[in-house]
């Protein structure tokens, strides 16, 4: 079983909608979750960390649930600058220098 | 200034020929990782070092051997170049347990022909 899945989509959503990513991971001692941003042919880059209590940065909210493990992304009002691939990502245990990443959601926003 | 720098961008090479590929970051962390990244897109570790030391060796052929002279550098090198090892390769830093997350380098596109 894979460490981190995620329905590769891909989402195809018109300006303005929300739209939400799933993830799922297998290691019940994961302790450290992100989002990451990768557009492409460029680097991955960290959107935002995934807390208990959910969090929020702006258009974006993330929530985990550890007792389904289970991380989700909302990202509101989509902008066609959200066009991208987001990838769940997950550490191995806690203290381990080791995150595993999903192999990503392509979202394409249409004008 | 870049945070973590990795060169070349792109290589293409013969098949069994051996090629090295460079990462330096400035952002002080002591944790530095290679990725390596196929044509499905899947991001999988393939090295980490923790402040110059080996801390992951995942199955990677003996091939492939990391070397870090000091922290804030790790680089990459490849002997005996097959068509399989195509991919873009990743260098990465974060501070010990990677809990904020890991800064990327822009990615090593290797290609062998």
């Amino acid at each position: 079983r894979k460490e981190v899945e995620q329905d590769p989509g891909p989402f195809n959503v018109p300006e303005g909608a929300t739209v939400a990513f799933n993830c799922t991971y297998s290691n019940s001692a994961s302790q450290s979750f992100f989002w990451y941003r990768q557009d492409c042919r460029k680097e991955p880059k960290l959107l935002m960390s995934v807390y208990s209590s959910g969090n929020e940065d702006g258009r974006f909210t993330a929530q985990l649930n550890r007792a389904s493990q289970y991380i989700s992304l909302l990202i509101r009002d989509s902008k066609l600058s959200d066009s991208a691939t987001y990838l769940c990502v997950v550490n191995g245990a806690t203290g381990a220098n080791n995150l595993f990443f999903g192999t990503g959601t392509r979202l394409t926003v249409i004008p | 200034d870049t945070a973590v720098s990795q060169t070349p961008k792109y290589l293409v090479t013969q098949m069994g020929n051996d090629k090295s590929i460079k990462c330096e970051q400035n952002l002080g962390h002591d944790t530095m990782y290679w990725y390596k990244q196929d044509s499905k897109k899947f991001l999988k570790i393939m090295f980490s070092y923790n402040n110059k030391e080996l801390i992951i060796n995942e199955t990677v052929p003996n091939r492939f051997s990391p070397k870090s002279p000091d922290k804030a550098h790790l680089n990459l090198h490849i002997n005996s170049l097959e068509l399989g090892d195509s991919a873009v390769y990743f260098c990465a830093s974060s501070w010990p347990g990677g809990g904020y997350g890991y800064t990327f380098g822009s990615g090593t596109r290797l290609t062998v022909v």
